[in-house]
């Protein structure tokens, strides 16, 4: 089936410390890996996504990691800020168009 | 570009009454997603439209649920009857997509309560 687990679902670290969130998909056919975040009250936004043609992307301070072998991929953030603390989902695309999310990330950056 | 623009932003309504929920996607955007959010089952997508047409609805709970896109400006989620359970934030989202997945960009939810 189509289905994307993540982990942790909640996760704080000590500001200034980086922040690991891992998922895994079902469908070795997605080649499509978005990253949201997602404040309190507020829409989902974009924030990093890979394609998998490449294993690795980079934007300041966040990363993603793909292993397609393994069929898992994750988010870094290094020297967190306390404005990173918000819910961050993965999510995989199964087909052309369609995707699915994980459950959730509450990540919170402790002063 | 406005972005995605949803309504209601709030709505509560009491047990059995119909609810609809509208949704403007992106200018040029090719595909609209409906999505609900709770604390339980996270982000689920209901149905999305490529180009107008329904492609996938296996998310959409039960009959009592139903969604359309007259044309490429628009859409409704139309909820009738409602019930207590089905109290969540309903995002409608949208892409373009050519072959590939697109980004999709959310609007800012509907939120539904249902006494």
């Amino acid at each position: 089936g189509e289905n994307v687990e993540q982990h942790p679902s909640t996760l704080s670290v000590q500001e200034g410390d980086s922040a690991v969130i891992k998922c895994t998909y079902s469908d070795s056919a997605s080649n499509y890996f978005p990253w949201y975040k997602q404040e309190l009250g507020k829409r989902p936004q974009l924030i990093i996504d890979i394609r998998s043609n490449v294993g690795e992307k980079k934007d300041q301070r966040i990363a993603v990691t793909l292993n397609k072998t393994a069929k898992h991929f994750s988010l870094h953030i290094t020297e967190t800020q306390p404005e990173d603390s918000a819910v961050y989902f993965c999510a995989a695309n199964f087909g052309n168009e369609k995707l699915t999310f994980g459950t959730g990330t509450r990540l919170t950056i402790i002063p | 570009d406005a972005g995605v623009i949803q309504s209601p932003r709030h709505e509560v309504t009491e047990m059995g009454q119909e609810v609809t929920l509208r949704c403007k996607p992106i200018s040029g955007h090719n595909s609209l997603f409906w999505y609900r959010q709770t604390m339980m089952r996270g982000l689920e997508l209901l149905i999305y439209f490529n180009n107008n047409v329904p492609i996938d609805d296996s998310g959409m709970p039960e009959d009592r649920f139903s969604a359309k896109m007259p044309n490429a400006s628009f859409s409704t989620l139309k909820i009738q009857p409602s019930e207590p359970r089905d109290s969540a934030v309903y995002f409608c989202a949208s892409s373009f997509s050519q072959g590939h997945t697109g980004e999709l960009f959310f609007g800012e939810g509907s939120r539904l309560t249902v006494l």
